[in-house]
């Protein structure tokens, strides 16, 4: 049972370029979720999906797509990079996202948009 | 969901408890509150969450006045490695909103 498990660790992108942070979790989590955190700030929800095939908005969606095929994975897209979205990524994962197990957060990505 | 206050840092002594206050005036009837932590660089961890009873488990206990106003987290015997931030949130424990929002929370330092 590895839980979260976000690839890369680290990333750097040249304005413009494009990539997918991939999550994957082995628990049978219904629900998913990426959060941005910036120095000094808390994390903010970017996305979030409720099961496959269900994914919604949060505060920060602008830049970023995602898609929900299966229940094990839900990868974040950046379509074209922006120095903006410089910053580190979890992914979180919960059993019914109503919190009644509490989230599993990831050990994060690293991106630099540079 | 409703907004909390807490303290932007505080100490303690290694060994000593660890108590962390959190205000949540605008508490709603059906919020729960819970308590998440994030040690330098990792993801953040979660600890514990309660309605309005006292809760206990492993990592902490969950103080909850009896007017829901506000709370506190109680690490028994602070070690190094709780040197975190913590963070208080409240938020419905039903309903179709799914989302944790995150505050800037408190950093909690123990010291040797």
């Amino acid at each position: 049972n590895a839980g979260v498990t976000q690839t890369p660790k680290f990333q750097v992108l040249k304005t413009g370029q494009s990539m997918t942070l991939q999550c994957a979790q082995d628990m049978n989590h219904e629900y998913m979720s990426w959060y941005r955190q910036d120095p000094g700030m808390g994390l903010r929800l970017i996305h979030y999906s409720v099961g496959a095939g269900i994914t919604d908005q949060g505060e920060v969606p602008n830049g970023y797509n995602v898609s929900r095929s299966t229940t094990e994975d839900f990868p974040l897209r950046l379509l074209s990079a922006a120095p903006s979205q410089t910053s580190v990524y979890f992914c979180a994962s919960s059993f019914d996202g109503k919190n009644n197990y509490g989230y599993t957060f990831g050990s994060g990505t690293r991106l630099t948009v540079v | 969901d409703a907004k909390t206050t807490q303290p932007t840092s505080m100490d303690c002594a290694e060994g000593r408890a660890a108590n962390l206050p959190c205000n949540h005036s605008t508490i709603s009837g059906n919020e729960y509150v819970y308590w998440y932590r994030q040690i330098h660089s990792q993801g953040p961890q979660y600890i514990i969450h309660g309605l309005k009873n006292n809760e206990t488990n492993e990592m902490a206990s969950l103080i909850i006045t009896e007017d829901r106003k506000s709370s506190t987290l109680i690490l028994p015997h602070a070690t190094l490695r709780d040197t975190a931030v913590y963070y208080c949130i409240v938020r419905p424990h039903t309903g179709a909103n799914s989302k944790l929002t995150f505050g800037k929370g408190i950093t909690l330092s123990v010291r040797p």
